[in-house]
């Protein structure tokens, strides 16, 4: 069965600095793993998907990375701004099965 | 604007009650999900629906259902059976089905809770 883990649970940051958000999957046969922001009381914003055939995407100051065999992505965010401040889950897509969300990694970035 | 609500923002269920959530698209997406989350913890697929008239079940089904009368519309009924409805609800749509490369919408969710 296939499990999601992130580390950390939660950070806690300067504003400016750059960080690394991690996602570990038992299953590497995935079709494709999304990076998402969910505010505190709210519903979720896709960041990112990565296909299984690639190895990063960007969007900003966003770069996602996905290492299939290892089962790892993670999630870079350069010039972290308060605004940043949220929680991020990443997904992976089973081959149509289902999705199967991390528990998310807390972001406090502080002004 | 194109997007999901979710209504009502919050609901409170009395013992022995079924309550029914609203989900409803106008983005045109074929498939439509609900999840659940508990704090601390991931979402977890309740039903999903790839097309009008079928849906299929997710991890955690038991003491819930759905129906899909309506492209549109993918309301879920919370009932008496489920002894711990107390979550945070979410419902997402997608073009197509799960084996897709298209990213899931969110709506911004119900909060039930027991009175």
């Amino acid at each position: 069965k296939q499990e999601v883990t992130q580390i950390p649970a939660a950070l806690s940051v300067p504003e400016g600095e750059n960080l690394v958000l991690n996602c570990s999957f038992t299953d590497s046969a995935i079709y494709n793993l999304q990076w998402f922001r969910q505010d505190p009381g709210k519903g979720l914003t896709s960041l990112l998907l990565i296909q299984s055939s690639q190895r990063e995407q960007t969007s900003g100051r966003l770069n996602a990375s996905l290492d299939k065999s290892s089962g790892r992505s993670t999630l870079y965010i350069a010039a972290s701004q308060p605004g940043d401040s949220a929680t991020y889950l990443c997904a992976v897509n089973n081959y149509g099965q289902n999705f199967v969300f991390g528990p998310g990694t807390r972001l406090s970035v502080l002004p | 604007d194109g997007g999901i609500t979710q209504s009502p923002k919050y609901l409170f269920r009395k013992e022995g009650q079924n309550v029914t959530l609203s989900c409803e698209q106008n983005l045109n997406h074929d498939a439509m999900y609900w999840y659940r989350q508990d704090p601390g913890q991931g979402l977890r697929l309740i039903y999903y629906s790839q097309i009008v008239n079928d849906f299929q079940k997710g991890d955690i089904a038991e003491g819930y259902s759905v129906s899909r009368e309506k492209k549109e519309s993918f309301p879920l009924t919370v009932t008496s059976a489920q002894k711990n409805p107390t979550a945070f609800y979410l419902c997402a749509s997608s073009p197509r089905d799960l084996v897709s490369n298209q990213p899931q919408h969110f709506g911004d969710g119900t909060r039930l809770s027991i009175l």
